[in-house]
């Protein structure tokens, strides 16, 4: 099976530019993870999913930052407009229920975002 | 406190040595504990998970819990320099549901040659 995807793998933006990273879950699973990751504060949540469903956005940053899921197969993160500080690296991880009490999260390979 | 503490190495062993990797965290009620390796430049990779009190062997890698002292770590047997990596301490906290995992910041692990 596909793991998690993710694209694009690589996003180099100008400040006040709109970017949109996208996720592809793993089939059948119905949670979906968005998190960021930076050297100084490491792997944040950001947001997550059940059944296409946000259910804690408690991570996210600020208003510039707004995440959909339309259907199970598809999400997606946008930061309007970006900022320098927004560069990091953006994962998005899926988990299916009833893997029981492990919860185990997959991660897609990750979005390198720059924005100069 | 953070909730979940691991010292940021690097952690510096031999090839064939036993490295220890340890985690602390501060939610008394988390009952799911994992380890994810990380190589420099790619994702999160699953190695190992353990909710019991105790150890749990998976080939050269033995997670070990003990909830009491709200302690986990991670013991790497014979380490290969292909084992160089960060690795990521997360724990499944009774505070959010169970539903969300909170990572440690990771400790890096340099197998020498």
């Amino acid at each position: 099976d596909a793991g998690v995807i993710q694209s694009p793998r690589h996003e180099v933006t100008e400040m006040g530019q709109e970017v949109t990273l996208r996720c592809k879950p793993i089939s059948g699973h119905d949670y979906l993870f968005w998190y960021r990751q930076t050297m100084m504060r490491g792997l944040e949540l950001l947001i997550y999913f059940n059944n296409n469903v946000p259910i804690d956005d408690s991570g996210m940053p600020e208003d510039r930052f707004s995440a959909k899921m339309p259907n199970a197969s598809f999400s997606t993160l946008k930061i309007q407009p970006s900022e320098p500080r927004d560069s990091a690296v953006y994962f998005c991880a899926s988990r299916q229920t009833g893997t029981g009490i492990y919860n185990e999260q997959f991660f897609g390979p990750g979005t390198r975002l720059t924005v100069l | 406190q953070k909730e979940v503490e691991q010292n940021s190495g690097p952690l510096s062993v031999p090839e064939g040595a036993i490295a220890s990797l340890n985690c602390t965290y501060s939610d008394r009620g988390s009952q799911s504990f994992f380890w994810y390796r990380q190589y420099s430049g790619k994702s999160p990779e699953l190695i190992m998970s353990i909710y019991s009190n105790g150890d749990k062997e998976d080939g050269r890698f033995t997670a070990q819990l003990n909830k009491a002292s709200q302690y986990v770590s991670l013991l790497i047997r014979d380490s290969q320099p292909s084992d160089s990596a960060t690795y990521l301490c997360a724990v499944n906290e009774k505070n959010t549901g169970f539903q969300k995992l909170v990572f440690g910041t990771g400790t890096r692990l340099l197998v020498s040659p």
